[in-house]
């Protein structure tokens, strides 16, 4: 099945220290996404590449930085981890949403961030 | 400033107890609003995708309905397993191919 994949699934950090979280799609969407949701809160956009094509949101902390190495393939690199990035973090795909139709957002199962 | 809110934030029913969940928004231009059914600590999940004021789309026991000022998901005979958070989102005109969502309705169906 066509899908959208995190790994891992659960990711404890501590305080300062570099974590990487992977995600992966089976879809060949042209546009991902990097949502941060915490408890009882919406999903709050962090960043998304349509295609190779960057897009930071505004309010979207230095502290977290993106690589799309190829169209199945992104990460999100938290350089710094605080206690306040304690999250899930979640990675959607579409195509160009624009474009109309059935173009809605798929979503992988997210990664559960502790940070000690 | 565009705005999504979604009421009630929390809503319990008994099986069976038909209901309707609001998602209000105030935005410069709709082009799409999606609902999402998220169980705890997954992902959210596509329901629905309503476009124009007048549109309406059904899954099972789910009812999505759209006008100009809001959406409705209607959820009529709930089961359990129809537990979940529900999240609207809408995509806005000159915003690109970002969602802005609502914080969710908790919906919880007791026995």
């Amino acid at each position: 099945d066509a899908m959208v994949i995190q790994n891992p699934r659960y990711q404890v950090t501590q305080f300062g220290k570099p974590v990487t979280l992977s995600c992966s799609q089976t879809l060949n969407h042209n546009v991902m996404y990097w949502y941060q949701q915490k408890s009882s809160q919406a999903p709050k956009l962090l960043f998304h590449y349509y295609d190779k094509d960057f897009n930071n949101e505004a309010d979207t902390p230095d502290n977290f930085q993106s690589r799309r190495p190829n169209t199945s393939f992104c990460f999100l690199d938290i350089r710094s981890p605080g206690l306040g990035d304690a999250a899930m973090y979640l990675c959607a795909t579409s195509r160009d949403l624009l474009a109309g139709g059935h173009n809605e957002q798929f979503f992988g199962p997210g990664t559960r961030l502790t940070v000690l | 400033e565009d705005q999504v809110t979604q009421s009630p934030e929390a809503l319990r029913l008994q099986e069976g107890e038909s209901s309707s969940l609001n998602c209000s928004y105030t935005v410069s231009g709709l082009r799409g609003l999606f609902w999402y059914r998220q169980d705890p600590g997954k992902g959210p999940e596509f329901l629905f995708t309503l476009y124009s004021a007048g549109e309406e789309k059904e899954k099972e026991r789910l009812k999505a309905t759209l006008t100009k000022k809001e959406s409705f998901l209607h959820i009529t005979a709930p089961k359990p397993e129809d537990s979940a958070t529900y999240l609207c989102a809408v995509l806005i005109t000159g915003g690109g191919n970002k969602l802005t969502f609502g914080t969710g309705t908790q919906l919880k169906v007791e026995l």
